[in-house]
C-alpha cells in the first residue's frame, strides 16, 4: 500500500516569513494529493490540492509542488500570519481506487 | 456545517464495552471513510465504504466493525478486541466512486473516545 512520511513534524517562523512543508510517498501509481489544515480542537480542511498531470499549483498565499520522478511534494507558504498556526497533514492517493494516506503532520506555529 | 455530523463529541467507555460512533451525512456522497488520529501519527484509515452495502478494511482495522446500510449513514463500532481504543475518530466522506472518487474529502467534528 501507500506510504507518506511528512517532514518537519514542528516548524516555527516568524511572521511574514516563508514555510515549507515537504512529503514523500511510495506509490508511483498515486495522482491525487491535497493538503489539510488543521486548527486546534477543529475538522481538517482542505486548503489546496494537486493531481499528477500538473507541476505546481497557486492560491493567493499558498503554493504546491510535484515532483513525480522523485516521487515527493511540497506545501509553501508565504507571508505567514499567526492565523496560518494549525497542523498540516499532507496525503495521497489514486483517485478512484484508494482512501486519502495521510502523512504525519506538521505543527506550524507563525510567532508574532 | 459542512453537511458531516459525528455524535457525540465526547464518549467514554468501560474497558471490556463495545461502542458505536455515529457519522450521518447531507452530501448525497457515495464514499465515506474512518479514520482514527493519534498524537503525532496523523490520520489512520480504519475502514471505507465506496457504495452502500459495500466496504473495505483500512490499515488499522482490527478490533473495528462498520455497517453501511445507508447513503448517509456510516457508524463504526469500538470493540472490546480493540486494545488501545483512546484516540479521536474522524469520519469523512467524498463524491464516490469513478474519476471524482478522491476529490475533496469532508470531515466530520470527530469524537473523542476514552476508555476508563
Amino acid at each position: 500500500g501507500e506510504n507518506v512520511e511528512q517532514h518537519p513534524s514542528t516548524l516555527s517562523v516568524q511572521e511574514g516569513d516563508s514555510a515549507v512543508i515537504k512529503c514523500t510517498y511510495s506509490d508511483s501509481a498515486s495522482n491525487y494529493f491535497p493538503w489539510y489544515k488543521q486548527e486546534l480542537g477543529k475538522r481538517p480542511q482542505l486548503i489546496i490540492d494537486i493531481r499528477s498531470n500538473v507541476g505546481e499549483k497557486k492560491d493567493q498565499r499558498i503554493a504546491v509542488t510535484l515532483n513525480k520522478t522523485a516521487k515527493h511534494f511540497s506545501l509553501h507558504i508565504t507571508e505567514t500570519q499567526p492565523e496560518d498556526s494549525a497542523v498540516y497533514f499532507c496525503a495521497a492517493s489514486i483517485e478512484g481506487r484508494r482512501a486519502l494516506t495521510f502523512g504525519s503532520g506538521t505543527r506550524l506555529q507563525v510567532q508574532p | 456545517d459542512g453537511g458531516i455530523t459525528q455524535s457525540p463529541k465526547y464518549l467514554f467507555r468501560k474497558e471490556g464495552q463495545n461502542v458505536t460512533l455515529s457519522c450521518e451525512q447531507n452530501l448525497n456522497h457515495d464514499a465515506m471513510y474512518w479514520y482514527r488520529q493519534d498524537p503525532g501519527q496523523g490520520l489512520r484509515l480504519i475502514y471505507y465504504s465506496q457504495i452502500v452495502n459495500d466496504f473495505q478494511k483500512g490499515d488499522i482495522a482490527e478490533g473495528y466493525s462498520v455497517s453501511r446500510e445507508k447513503k448517509e449513514s456510516f457508524p463504526l463500532t469500538v470493540t472490546s478486541a480493540q486494545k488501545n481504543p483512546t484516540a479521536f475518530y474522524l469520519c469523512a466522506s467524498s463524491i464516490g466512486a469513478g474519476q471524482a472518487a478522491n476529490t475533496e474529502a469532508f470531515f466530520g467534528q470527530g469524537t473523542r473516545l476514552t476508555v476508563v
